[in-house]
């Protein structure tokens, strides 16, 4: 069984300030980590993926994630936010079947001016 | 035009009313799933199917039925609607070997 969680609901932060949306996950297998933004009232669009190989994932829009399997975590930053990265963010895992998921419970990522 | 496109994007249906969702892909991809969110949960998956003859439940199937009608197209039934399936409803397609899933832009289904 694979699990995913959120550690925060809701980021606030300032434009131009940097950004970490933080994801554990729990898997007795390996698995494939991935993030995806949802734009309001819009789909989910993949961000970045994690498969294999390198531990620092470079996404779309200037995110970046980082696999620690030790820690079991794949947090998300970005460097400097912008208003338009207001959105809701969700980390998810899975296994051979990329698009049979499981999902965090989400992060409300609100960009201030 | 949208990949995966569903049908409709907003509903409003009564307690006890059968309704349909529909789901239809020109991604030519082979595996189409059916995920619900909740504010606070998430997405969780309803159901999924690997090919036209596969039909596998997920982690939340009770009160809902699907049917894959042909490879491109994948429609979810909810028989007696009740309150509680009031939600945003995602429809989603991967390709095997592929190494991502595709996502609809969703139906808001209100139950009253």
């Amino acid at each position: 069984a694979q699990s995913v969680t959120q550690l925060d609901s809701q980021v606030p932060v300032f434009e131009e300030a940097p950004v970490e949306l933080r994801c554990n996950y729990s898997s007795s297998v390996s698995v494939y980590l991935f993030w995806y933004v949802q734009y309001p009232n819009q789909g989910l669009q993949l961000l970045l993926k994690y498969l294999s190989g390198s531990t620092l994932v470079k996404g779309i829009n200037g995110f970046e994630a980082e696999f620690n399997k030790s820690q079991t975590s794949f947090h998300l930053r970005k460097p400097s936010v912008h208003i338009s990265d207001t959105a809701e963010y969700f980390c998810a895992c899975g296994g051979t079947s990329y698009g049979k998921l499981t999902f965090g419970q989400g992060t409300i990522l609100t960009v201030h001016p | 035009d949208a990949d995966v496109t569903q049908t409709p994007r907003n509903r409003i249906t009564k307690t006890g009313k059968r309704i349909m969702l529909e789901c239809s892909q020109t991604k030519g991809h082979d595996r189409m799933y059916w995920y619900r969110q909740d504010p606070g949960l998430g997405l969780r998956l309803i159901y999924y199917s690997f090919d036209v003859k596969d039909i596998n439940k997920g982690e939340i199937s009770d009160g809902y039925s699907v049917s894959r009608q042909a490879q491109a197209k994948f429609s979810l039934s909810l028989e007696s609607a009740i309150p509680n399936q009031t939600a945003l409803y995602f429809c989603a397609t991967s390709v095997q070997g592929g190494t991502e899933a595709f996502f609809g832009q969703g139906t808001r289904l209100t139950v009253v």
